[in-house]
């Protein structure tokens, strides 16, 4: 059964710093990972997918790797602002021990909060 | 072009009573899941429609669960009758590739459900 874990589950820093978000996942036989953020009362909004075959993707600030075999992805923000304090979630799709071709499984995420 | 909507928001029952949640996809998409999040626990996948059709309903949690998505457009999911430990956020999602690989999954923003 294909399990996410997210550290740290919560992280707060001042404004301006870099900051490095992780998930770890059991079954590295998975399909693609996503990267998703939550603002309170609102749902969940993609940021960035990383295909099984890719190692990183980059949207802005925002980078986030794959190492598929150690089961392992970091999401990276850059100059961090106030405005992404949020949780951000985890997804992976796929994986052979229980994980269907089309269902996520998900982390807990981490609590971000970004101090002016 | 709208997003995922969901009817209501929130909602409180007493233990015991019925409640029907309600999701739109996007218009044109084929794919809808539930998923859900308990208190303090990651966002966890109950079912998958393609079209009218349950393609997997492999995370409901028991019989107490009905989802149905007559002529394949909006879902609902009814709880009947509610638990204590039914308690929590209802997402619901759509895509519209019918390719796994490629598949990018939409969310809703959730209702949140409390039984008293």
């Amino acid at each position: 059964k294909q399990e996410v874990t997210q550290i740290p589950a919560a992280l707060s820093v001042p404004e301006g710093e870099n900051l490095v978000l992780n998930c770890s996942f059991t079954d590295s036989a998975i399909y693609n990972l996503q990267w998703f953020r939550q603002d309170p009362g609102k749902g969940l909004t993609s940021l960035l997918l990383i295909q099984s075959s890719q190692r990183e993707q980059t949207s802005g600030r925002l980078n986030a790797s794959l190492d598929k075999s150690s089961g392992r992805s970091t999401l990276y923000i850059a100059a961090s602002q106030p405005g992404d304090s949020a949780t951000y979630l985890c997804a992976v799709k796929g994986g052979n021990s229980g994980g269907s071709n089309y269902k996520l499984t998900f982390g807990k995420g981490t609590l971000l909060t970004v101090n002016p | 072009e709208a997003g995922v909507t969901q009817f209501p928001s929130h909602s409180v029952i007493e233990k015991g009573q019925t409640v029907t949640l309600r999701c739109d996809p996007i218009s044109g998409h084929d794919n809808l899941y539930w998923y859900r999040r308990v208190m303090g626990k990651e966002i966890k996948f109950l079912l998958h429609f393609v079209k009218e059709s349950k393609q997997d309903e492999s995370g409901m949690p028991n019989n107490r669960f009905l989802a149905e998505r007559t002529g394949g457009t909006y879902s609902t999911l009814k709880v009947q009758p509610a638990e204590l430990e039914d308690s929590g956020v209802y997402f619901c999602a759509s895509s519209q590739d019918l390719r796994w690989r490629t598949d990018t999954q939409y969310f809703g923003p959730g209702t949140r459900l409390t039984v008293l």
